[in-house]
């Protein structure tokens, strides 16, 4: 149980264009989610926090207008990079909790984002 | 901001050695996780330790949780090329009212040779 998707697993854009990834819970009902982004062999820095039916939270220097979240459901959660640019190549990973326990986090497989 | 210091940042043993690797905090978690994550894919979690002092073992892997509930350990007895991988620590931190935080530290790179 408690797995996570999320879609696309990569995907390579031109510069100015605007990509979504989606997370999905598949066989739980998450009322939060979190986006992750994570530079090659570091670790996961979060950039905000998902919750369903209001605004996300977003960290310290990280641009909201660029990195829209929309959580319409408790099983999805988007994240759209907007006007994309090579700096925002990364590694994009979700994660949900749970209803029951607001500890444990699941995550989903990642999304290679490249943009050229 | 919550800051989890985690050590070794990279290591690299031979397959049958032992190690451990460590994750500290001036902070009390509420709870601890690891995590052990491969190349393109997202962390998969191992073991969430919440009482201090508490020790979890899952086959060659020891976890412990301090008995203040700021530091962790992670021993790996024998370690085997299939071993390899980033481990990351994490923490929940107690926000306002039962919100909690999730903080990585910063990874530790294992490579085991064969």
């Amino acid at each position: 149980g408690a797995v996570v998707s999320q879609h696309p697993s990569w995907v390579i854009c031109k510069s100015g264009t605007s990509v979504k990834i989606e997370c999905r819970s598949l066989d739980f009902q998450a009322t939060t989610m979190f986006w992750y982004r994570q530079f090659p062999k570091q670790s996961l820095m979060l950039m905000a926090t998902s919750n369903e039916g209001s605004k996300a939270t977003y960290e310290q220097g990280v641009e909201k207008d660029k990195f829209l979240i929309n959580h319409a459901s408790l099983t999805l959660s988007t994240l759209t990079v907007t006007s994309a640019h090579p700096e925002d190549s990364s590694f994009y990973i979700c994660s949900a909790r749970t209803l029951s326990n607001t500890d444990t986090q699941y995550f989903g497989p990642g999304t290679r984002l490249t943009v050229l | 901001t919550q800051l989890l210091e985690q050590s070794p940042q990279f290591l690299s043993i031979q397959e049958g050695e032992n190690l451990t690797v460590y994750c500290n905090s001036s902070s009390v978690f509420s709870s601890l996780q690891w995590y052990r994550q491969e190349p393109g894919e997202g962390p998969v979690l191992l073991v969430t330790v919440v009482t201090g002092g508490e020790v979890k073992k899952l086959k060659r892997l020891t976890f412990q949780f301090g008995d203040a509930r700021k530091d962790s350990s992670l021993h790996i007895t024998a370690a085997q090329p299939g071993d390899t991988g980033l481990y990351l620590c994490a923490g929940n931190f107690f926000l306002s009212g039962s919100a909690r935080q999730l903080t990585f530290g910063s990874g530790t790179q294992l490579t085991v040779l064969p």
